[in-house]
Protein backbone atom coordinates (compact mmCIF):
# COMPACT_ATOMS: atom_id res chain seq x y z
CA UNK A 1 0.00 0.00 0.00
CA UNK A 2 0.79 3.40 0.25
CA UNK A 3 3.64 4.79 2.60
CA UNK A 4 3.31 8.35 3.75
CA UNK A 5 6.64 9.91 5.30
CA UNK A 6 6.29 12.88 7.73
CA UNK A 7 9.45 15.07 8.66
CA UNK A 8 10.68 16.17 10.76
CA UNK A 9 9.36 13.84 13.58
CA UNK A 10 9.63 16.30 16.42
CA UNK A 11 10.05 20.17 16.15
CA UNK A 12 10.79 22.75 18.78
CA UNK A 13 10.55 26.39 17.89
CA UNK A 14 10.59 29.65 19.53
CA UNK A 15 7.24 31.53 19.11
CA UNK A 16 7.53 34.25 16.08
CA UNK A 17 9.76 31.59 14.33
CA UNK A 18 8.81 30.07 11.22
CA UNK A 19 8.60 26.41 10.30
CA UNK A 20 8.41 23.79 7.21
CA UNK A 21 6.94 20.44 7.88
CA UNK A 22 7.59 17.50 5.00
CA UNK A 23 5.00 14.60 3.78
CA UNK A 24 6.37 12.79 0.84
CA UNK A 25 4.21 10.10 -0.62
CA UNK A 26 4.83 6.90 -2.61
CA UNK A 27 1.41 6.78 -4.71
CA UNK A 28 -0.26 8.98 -6.93
CA UNK A 29 -3.28 10.22 -4.68
CA UNK A 30 -6.29 12.36 -5.49
CA UNK A 31 -6.97 13.66 -1.80
CA UNK A 32 -4.36 14.88 0.27
CA UNK A 33 -5.01 16.78 3.78
CA UNK A 34 -3.08 17.89 6.49
CA UNK A 35 -4.49 18.08 10.13
CA UNK A 36 -3.42 19.75 13.53
CA UNK A 37 -4.26 17.56 16.59
CA UNK A 38 -4.11 19.78 19.37
CA UNK A 39 -2.87 19.09 23.17
CA UNK A 40 -6.61 17.80 23.93
CA UNK A 41 -6.56 15.56 21.40
CA UNK A 42 -8.85 17.29 19.01
CA UNK A 43 -8.42 16.72 14.85
CA UNK A 44 -8.81 20.03 13.53
CA UNK A 45 -8.66 20.02 9.37
CA UNK A 46 -6.23 22.19 8.37
CA UNK A 47 -6.25 22.01 4.61
CA UNK A 48 -7.79 19.77 1.66
CA UNK A 49 -5.05 20.23 -0.54
CA UNK A 50 -4.54 17.49 -3.23
CA UNK A 51 -2.50 19.98 -6.17
CA UNK A 52 -1.32 23.38 -5.71
CA UNK A 53 -0.81 26.30 -2.89
CA UNK A 54 -3.44 27.10 -0.23
CA UNK A 55 -3.31 29.99 2.45
CA UNK A 56 -5.08 30.63 5.45
CA UNK A 57 -3.72 33.10 7.70
CA UNK A 58 -0.14 32.80 9.04
CA UNK A 59 -0.49 28.72 7.18
CA UNK A 60 -0.06 27.74 4.09
CA UNK A 61 0.46 24.65 2.14
CA UNK A 62 1.76 23.47 -1.36
CA UNK A 63 1.31 20.14 -3.27
CA UNK A 64 3.42 19.16 -5.85
CA UNK A 65 1.49 16.18 -6.84
CA UNK A 66 4.17 14.98 -9.56
CA UNK A 67 6.80 15.01 -7.71
CA UNK A 68 4.91 13.20 -4.59
CA UNK A 69 5.32 15.56 -1.31
CA UNK A 70 3.20 18.22 0.53
CA UNK A 71 4.77 21.22 2.76
CA UNK A 72 2.94 22.91 5.40
CA UNK A 73 4.23 26.20 6.22
CA UNK A 74 3.77 27.97 9.47
CA UNK A 75 4.73 31.53 9.85
CA UNK A 76 4.77 33.55 12.83
CA UNK A 77 4.57 30.88 15.35
CA UNK A 78 2.37 30.80 18.45
CA UNK A 79 2.19 28.58 21.32
CA UNK A 80 -1.38 27.83 19.87
CA UNK A 81 0.00 26.00 17.13
CA UNK A 82 1.72 23.22 19.08
CA UNK A 83 0.87 19.78 18.78
CA UNK A 84 0.70 17.22 16.09
CA UNK A 85 0.48 17.87 12.17
CA UNK A 86 -0.68 15.03 10.16
CA UNK A 87 -0.75 14.55 6.79
CA UNK A 88 -3.19 12.10 5.03
CA UNK A 89 -4.08 10.96 1.81
CA UNK A 90 -6.14 8.47 -0.60
CA UNK A 91 -4.47 7.18 -3.49
CA UNK A 92 -6.17 7.23 -6.86
CA UNK A 93 -8.35 4.07 -8.32
CA UNK A 94 -10.49 4.24 -6.08
CA UNK A 95 -9.65 3.61 -2.86
CA UNK A 96 -11.82 5.26 -0.03
CA UNK A 97 -8.93 4.88 2.55
CA UNK A 98 -7.07 7.90 4.25
CA UNK A 99 -3.99 6.63 4.70
CA UNK A 100 -1.92 8.73 8.01
CA UNK A 101 1.72 9.82 8.20
CA UNK A 102 2.89 9.16 11.71
CA UNK A 103 2.97 13.18 12.34
CA UNK A 104 5.11 15.95 13.22
CA UNK A 105 5.22 17.08 16.95
CA UNK A 106 5.45 20.75 17.13
CA UNK A 107 6.01 22.67 20.08
CA UNK A 108 6.16 26.37 20.23
CA UNK A 109 7.72 28.02 23.30
CA UNK A 110 7.00 31.67 24.77
CA UNK B 1 -25.32 20.71 12.92
CA UNK B 2 -23.21 19.24 15.93
CA UNK B 3 -20.83 17.67 13.43
CA UNK B 4 -19.32 14.40 13.90
CA UNK B 5 -20.25 13.12 17.60
CA UNK B 6 -19.08 9.94 19.49
CA UNK B 7 -20.01 7.81 22.45
CA UNK B 8 -19.07 7.24 25.41
CA UNK B 9 -16.24 9.81 25.63
CA UNK B 10 -13.96 7.69 28.19
CA UNK B 11 -14.31 4.20 29.15
CA UNK B 12 -12.69 1.41 31.26
CA UNK B 13 -13.38 -2.33 30.50
CA UNK B 14 -12.22 -5.57 31.75
CA UNK B 15 -10.19 -8.10 29.76
CA UNK B 16 -13.17 -10.11 28.36
CA UNK B 17 -16.17 -7.74 28.46
CA UNK B 18 -17.88 -6.46 25.32
CA UNK B 19 -18.56 -2.56 24.69
CA UNK B 20 -19.86 -0.62 21.76
CA UNK B 21 -19.26 2.76 20.76
CA UNK B 22 -21.43 4.92 18.74
CA UNK B 23 -20.10 7.43 15.92
CA UNK B 24 -22.98 9.73 14.53
CA UNK B 25 -22.88 12.44 11.70
CA UNK B 26 -25.58 15.01 10.91
CA UNK B 27 -23.89 15.70 7.42
CA UNK B 28 -25.72 13.02 5.39
CA UNK B 29 -22.14 12.13 4.76
CA UNK B 30 -21.80 9.14 2.64
CA UNK B 31 -18.30 7.44 3.67
CA UNK B 32 -17.51 6.73 7.86
CA UNK B 33 -14.03 5.73 9.42
CA UNK B 34 -12.84 3.99 12.63
CA UNK B 35 -9.18 5.13 13.83
CA UNK B 36 -7.36 4.20 16.58
CA UNK B 37 -4.89 6.07 17.61
CA UNK B 38 -1.72 4.74 19.37
CA UNK B 39 1.67 6.59 20.55
CA UNK B 40 3.88 6.98 17.71
CA UNK B 41 1.51 5.12 15.42
CA UNK B 42 -0.55 7.76 14.00
CA UNK B 43 -3.89 6.72 12.97
CA UNK B 44 -4.82 3.25 11.63
CA UNK B 45 -7.91 2.40 10.02
CA UNK B 46 -9.86 -0.06 11.49
CA UNK B 47 -13.39 -0.31 9.50
CA UNK B 48 -15.16 1.96 6.82
CA UNK B 49 -18.48 2.10 5.21
CA UNK B 50 -18.74 3.62 2.12
CA UNK B 51 -22.74 3.74 2.64
CA UNK B 52 -26.33 2.45 4.41
CA UNK B 53 -25.47 -1.46 5.16
CA UNK B 54 -21.85 -1.62 3.76
CA UNK B 55 -18.65 -2.21 5.87
CA UNK B 56 -15.58 -3.29 4.82
CA UNK B 57 -12.16 -3.57 6.87
CA UNK B 58 -9.05 -1.22 6.89
CA UNK B 59 -5.64 -1.98 7.95
CA UNK B 60 -6.32 -3.20 11.79
CA UNK B 61 -9.77 -4.85 11.63
CA UNK B 62 -9.16 -8.17 14.17
CA UNK B 63 -11.02 -7.91 17.20
CA UNK B 64 -13.11 -5.06 16.30
CA UNK B 65 -17.18 -5.50 14.26
CA UNK B 66 -18.96 -2.75 13.01
CA UNK B 67 -21.99 -2.01 11.81
CA UNK B 68 -23.87 0.64 9.46
CA UNK B 69 -28.04 0.16 9.98
CA UNK B 70 -28.50 3.96 9.10
CA UNK B 71 -26.76 6.35 7.22
CA UNK B 72 -25.95 8.37 9.97
CA UNK B 73 -24.58 6.13 12.94
CA UNK B 74 -21.89 3.90 12.70
CA UNK B 75 -21.18 1.25 15.27
CA UNK B 76 -17.35 0.04 16.43
CA UNK B 77 -18.23 -3.12 18.59
CA UNK B 78 -15.45 -5.05 20.74
CA UNK B 79 -16.92 -8.82 21.62
CA UNK B 80 -13.93 -9.53 23.93
CA UNK B 81 -11.92 -6.89 25.18
CA UNK B 82 -7.95 -7.15 25.07
CA UNK B 83 -5.68 -4.99 26.69
CA UNK B 84 -3.84 -4.41 23.17
CA UNK B 85 -7.15 -2.44 22.35
CA UNK B 86 -6.67 -0.07 25.08
CA UNK B 87 -5.96 3.53 22.73
CA UNK B 88 -7.71 6.16 20.94
CA UNK B 89 -10.41 5.70 19.13
CA UNK B 90 -11.93 8.20 16.35
CA UNK B 91 -14.70 8.24 14.43
CA UNK B 92 -14.72 10.51 11.11
CA UNK B 93 -16.95 10.89 8.34
CA UNK B 94 -16.51 12.19 4.45
CA UNK B 95 -19.01 13.81 2.08
CA UNK B 96 -17.93 12.69 -1.39
CA UNK B 97 -14.78 10.47 -2.00
CA UNK B 98 -11.43 12.12 -3.44
CA UNK B 99 -13.16 15.40 -3.16
CA UNK B 100 -13.56 16.88 0.24
CA UNK B 101 -12.22 16.98 3.64
CA UNK B 102 -12.51 14.30 6.35
CA UNK B 103 -14.02 15.51 9.56
CA UNK B 104 -13.69 13.75 12.82
CA UNK B 105 -15.59 13.14 16.16
CA UNK B 106 -13.62 14.20 19.19
CA UNK B 107 -12.75 10.66 20.23
CA UNK B 108 -13.20 8.03 22.90
CA UNK B 109 -10.17 6.97 25.39
CA UNK B 110 -10.64 3.15 25.95
CA UNK B 111 -8.32 1.72 28.41
CA UNK B 112 -8.50 -2.41 28.64
CA UNK B 113 -7.41 -4.23 31.82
Amino acid sequence: GIQVEQSPPDLILQEGANSTLRCNFSDSVNNLQWFHQNPWGQLINLFYIPSGTKQNGRLSATTVATERYSLLYISSSQTTDSGVYFCAVLTQGGSEKLVFGKGTKLTVNP
Amino acid sequence: NAGVTQTPKFRVLKTGQSMTLLCAQDMNHEYMYWYRQDPGMGLRLIHYSVGEGTTAKGEVPDGYNVSRLKKQNFLLGLESAAPSQTSVYFCASLPRQGTDTQYFGPGTRLTVL
